[in-house]
């Protein structure tokens, strides 16, 4: 089973516009972290946010928040004030377990960016 | 930057032969991981590693064997490559800290023909 759904396969978004990426998951544990990754045209994975099962504050990283809702299992990436620069794919995934354990991280099958000028 | 570098960073082989492809990492960080990314999949993880001769199967290991047997470098080989296999593949390892995030290597384009 997918534990982790990106529904939009491709988005666009006004340049200084904010917009929002979805990610759902699925896990029985009650421990767990969610990540956002962001891979530009070039190819590289950037780590951008993470989110935690036991924080009650939504992470925020300059431009970039975490609107996690617990009870809908939803963890969706907020970029705000869009850049042409962030045109890219972005990844949700996931760790199940403690944090201070070795991790298998899942990831979603992405979004496709496109920052219009 | 994680100091990760991924060797060869480009390679197109044929059907049936043998491919090993290396990871080498400078910080000595324990957790190292082979993923494979596909149109569609995302990332999916072949095998990680959670030390030196400690190595265990991701979701899609089948074909795929790894060693690691210094701290630094961590292998991945496809014994007889298929076209299935063509891919692009990154190493990742996880920084100790509060939150283990992954740090990626720039990626090795498999091409099997």
């Amino acid at each position: 089973a997918q534990k982790i759904t990106q529904t939009q396969p491709g988005m666009f978004v006004q340049e200084k516009e904010a917009v929002t990426l979805d990610c759902t998951y699925d896990t029985s544990d009650q421990s767990y972290g969610l990540f956002w990754y962001k891979q530009p045209s070039s190819g590289e994975m950037i780590f951008l946010i993470y989110q935690g099962s036991y924080d009650e504050q939504n992470a925020t990283e300059g431009r970039y928040s975490l609107n996690f809702q617990k009870a809908r299992k939803s963890a969706n990436l907020v970029i705000s004030a869009s850049q042409l620069g962030d045109s890219a794919m972005y990844f949700c995934a996931m760790r199940e377990g403690r944090e201070t354990s070795y991790d298998k991280v899942i990831f979603g099958p992405g979004t496709s960016l496109s920052v219009i000028p | 930057d994680a100091g990760i570098t991924q060797s060869p960073r480009h390679k197109v082989t044929e059907t049936g032969t043998p491919v090993t492809l290396r990871c080498h990492q400078t910080e000595n960080h324990r957790y190292m991981y082979w993923y494979r990314q596909d149109p569609g999949h995302g990332l999916r993880l072949i095998h990680y590693s959670y030390g030196v001769k400690d190595t265990d199967k991701g979701e899609v290991s089948d074909g795929y064997s790894v060693s690691r047997s210094k701290t630094e470098d961590f292998l991945l080989t496809l014994e007889s490559a298929t076209s299935s296999q063509t891919s692009v593949y990154f190493c990742a390892i996880s920084v100790q800290g509060a939150v283990l995030e992954q740090y990626f290597g720039p990626g090795t384009r498999l091409t099997v023909t």
